[in-house]
């Protein structure tokens, strides 16, 4: 069974850096690209950045790019988002998720991100 | 792409069938996936390319659709499937694009 488990959310203040951490098991982890999302509760769906599986190419979107960091480590099965320079409009749970050509099939419970003073 | 939603709230009642609507700007061909969340939880994949039910998912679940139009019937509504309903489409990528979902209440 797939599982996907962050870690690394936390309060921080406005200007602060995070690193979060994403476990994937469960499936051959270096054979699958993944993804950041994140979620204000109650609102959409927001795409962060994608790695592909070898680490080789990442993308991000626009409004996060320069400020967000992705990477792995394939022989510990782990995700990173390193997180810069946090505003208060970053406030939002952060899901990590795997992706099998295209379609986003599962999805990690999530790790709190508060930034606040 | 843009996608759209239809409606944004649709009341059930437990045991009727359910229709919701998700439309693209342009063709996707048939590049569309459907999600289900529920309060305090992540995302669940429920069709993919269009028609297919992900791993797991109930025979009341299908998909429809594309081109631009795209339809989950819900055949009979269960307790647990009262929640918010997503389309994405994934024919541009990275990384597509969401809908803004539909939420389904029990009427």
């Amino acid at each position: 069974e797939v599982h996907l488990v962050e870690s690394g959310g936390a309060v921080v203040q406005p200007g602060g850096s995070l690193r979060l951490s994403c476990a994937g098991s469960g499936f051959i982890f270096d054979e699958y690209t993944m993804h950041w999302f994140r979620q204000v509760p109650g609102k959409g769906l927001e795409w962060i950045s994608l790695i592909t599986w070898d680490g080789g190419s990442t993308f991000y979107s626009d409004s996060m790019k320069g400020r967000f960091t992705i990477s792995r480590d394939n022989r510990k099965n782990l995700v990173y988002l390193q997180m810069n320079s946090l505003r208060s409009e970053d406030t939002a749970l952060y899901h990590c998720v795997k992706e099998k050509s295209r379609v986003f099939d599962y999805w990690g419970q999530g790790t709190l991100v508060t930034v606040s003073s | 792409i843009l996608m759209t939603q239809s409606p944004a709230t649709l009341s059930v009642s437990p045991g009727d069938r359910a229709t919701l609507s998700c439309r693209a700007s342009q063709s996707v061909s048939s590049a569309l996936a459907w999600f289900q969340q529920k309060p305090g939880q992540p995302p669940r994949l429920l069709i993919y390319g269009a028609s297919t039910r992900a791993t797991g998912i109930p025979a009341r679940f299908s998909g429809s659709g594309s081109g631009t139009e795209f339809i989950l019937t819900i055949s009979s509504l269960q307790s647990e499937d009262f929640a918010v309903y997503y389309c994405h489409q994934y024919h541009s990528w990275p990384p597509g694009t969401f809908g803004p979902g539909t939420k389904v209440e029990i009427k």
